[in-house]
């Protein structure tokens, strides 16, 4: 069973368009980080939550984490092509971050 | 210098040869990581070093033999691996145990 379930697996959109994926968990964890990576590259830290119900924004990108810190979620406002990778949910419980499948986005000038 | 360096960003090699990965943190960190990235599967912890000593191997097999010589340094050593072995071998970071973790480019490595 996989501690960290990432949803949609695949999102393919138009530029200009707005999206959210989700980070879901059974687990209570004590932060949650969120990663973007592009092909050929390794993953790139974008935020850390920590408070439960938390928001936090990052230009464009706005990361929210759940009241129970079980869940987050990541919107993405007017997306453009240089979003395109994979997003990334990573769940720290004790001092080992564990990972989600990742949600591969394509965004299409 | 970039944070997390790598090397070499390829690597392909037969079933008998011995090989070594090597990674390199300028960013001042206590701890390393190993972690695995097959296709369509969540990142895999391999094994994580604090302060030079090994605080977690995450039931690896012996073909893959992690070494830090010093909290800047990371290596994994491979000796007779298989095919399904092939992979993206990613080098992290961190300080302090925050979850924060600062990654490298990754090594790909192809077995035949």
């Amino acid at each position: 069973t996989q501690l960290l379930e990432q949803s949609p697996q695949f999102l393919s959109i138009q530029e200009g368009e707005n999206l959210t994926v989700y980070c879901n968990s059974s687990s209570v964890f004590s932060s949650l980080q969120w990663y973007r990576q592009e092909p050929g590259e390794g993953p790139v830290l974008l935020v850390t939550v920590v408070t439960g119900g938390e928001v936090k924004k990052l230009k464009r990108l706005t990361f929210q984490f759940g009241d129970a810190r079980k869940d987050s979620s990541l919107h993405i406002t007017a997306a453009q092509p240089g979003d395109t990778g994979l997003y990334l949910c990573a769940g720290a419980k004790s001092y080992i971050p564990t990972f989600g499948r990742g949600t591969s986005l394509i965004v299409h000038p | 210098e970039t944070g997390v360096t790598q090397t070499p960003r390829h690597l392909v090699m037969g079933m008998t040869n011995k090989k070594s990965l090597k990674c390199e943190q300028h960013l001042g960190h206590n701890a390393m990581y190993w972690y695995k990235q097959s296709a369509k599967k969540p990142l895999e912890l391999m094994f994580v070093y604090s302060l030079e000593e090994r605080v977690e191997n995450n039931s690896v097999p012996s073909r893959f033999s992690p070494e830090c010589p010093n909290s800047s340094h990371l290596f994994l050593h491979l000796h007779t691996l298989q095919p399904e072995d092939s992979a993206l071998y990613l080098c992290a970071s961190s300080q302090d145990f925050t979850g924060e973790l600062f990654f490298g480019e990754g090594s790909r490595l192809t077995v035949l």
